[in-house]
């Protein structure tokens, strides 16, 4: 069956350019989850969402980071005025399971941006 | 300091090597400790996942879990190629929304 999809692969953005970033998750998947992966680190948090409704978002670094799933499937991550430091691989994963029950997180390939 | 420390090497082994991984953490309310593999390019998947203290086996990996020790392991016997990639040991509390917290990742590298 399809896993967690991404789009797009790869982003290059200029300095102070908005990107939108999309995350599929497998059909019927409850739970949603962006990481950050910088170079040569591993995965950091940044926002959960359970159906539509954002239950965390602690791990935004600034408010130029916006994440919505409006119909409680598809997920867009918004970066506005990217800056240099925003250069990273943003994951998604989707998880059966709801906040209250301990189940996998199954992820996409990310989306690599580099923000010149 | 972060809460997860994990040596990012690199780690270069010979073919049918066994290798250790490890992972050493700060916040004793962590209840569930996870091992996931990640290629180049690829997002990580899932390899273990213990809950609590003691150990796990399956197959050519063992996890292993001291929540006294604030330190987690992951064995791998009879290396492979194959399992040339990124290990990421994760964590999550329970009823935290199960966000993981991940170490930086180690990298192994298996020889022929």
């Amino acid at each position: 069956g399809a896993g967690v999809s991404q789009s797009p692969r790869y982003k290059v953005a200029k300095r102070g350019q908005d990107v939108a970033l999309r995350c599929d998750p497998i059909s019927g998947h409850v739970s949603l989850f962006w990481y950050q992966q910088a170079l040569g680190q591993g995965p950091e948090f940044l926002t959960y969402f359970q159906n539509e409704a954002q239950l965390d978002k602690s791990g935004l670094p600034s408010d130029r980071f916006f994440a919505e799933r409006p119909e409680g499937s598809v997920s867009t991550l918004k970066i506005q005025r990217t800056q240099q430091e925003d250069s990273a691989v943003y994951l998604c994963a989707s998880s059966p399971g709801t906040s209250g029950r301990i189940t996998e997180q199954f992820f996409g390939p990310g989306t690599r941006l580099t923000v010149l | 300091q972060k809460e997860v420390e994990q040596d990012p090497g690199p780690l270069s082994v010979p073919e049918g090597a066994i290798v250790s991984l490890n992972c050493t953490y700060s916040n004793s309310a962590f209840q569930y400790f996870m091992w996931y593999r990640q290629y180049s390019r690829k997002g990580p998947e899932l390899l273990m996942y213990t809950y609590s203290s003691g150990n796990k086996e399956d197959g050519r990996f063992t996890a292993q879990v001291d929540k006294s020790s604030k330190y987690i392991s992951l064995f791998i016997r009879d290396s492979q190629p194959s399992d040339s990639a990124t290990y990421l040991c994760a964590m999550t509390l329970t009823g935290g929304g199960n966000k993981l917290t991940f170490g930086t990742g180690t990298q192994l590298k298996v020889e022929l």
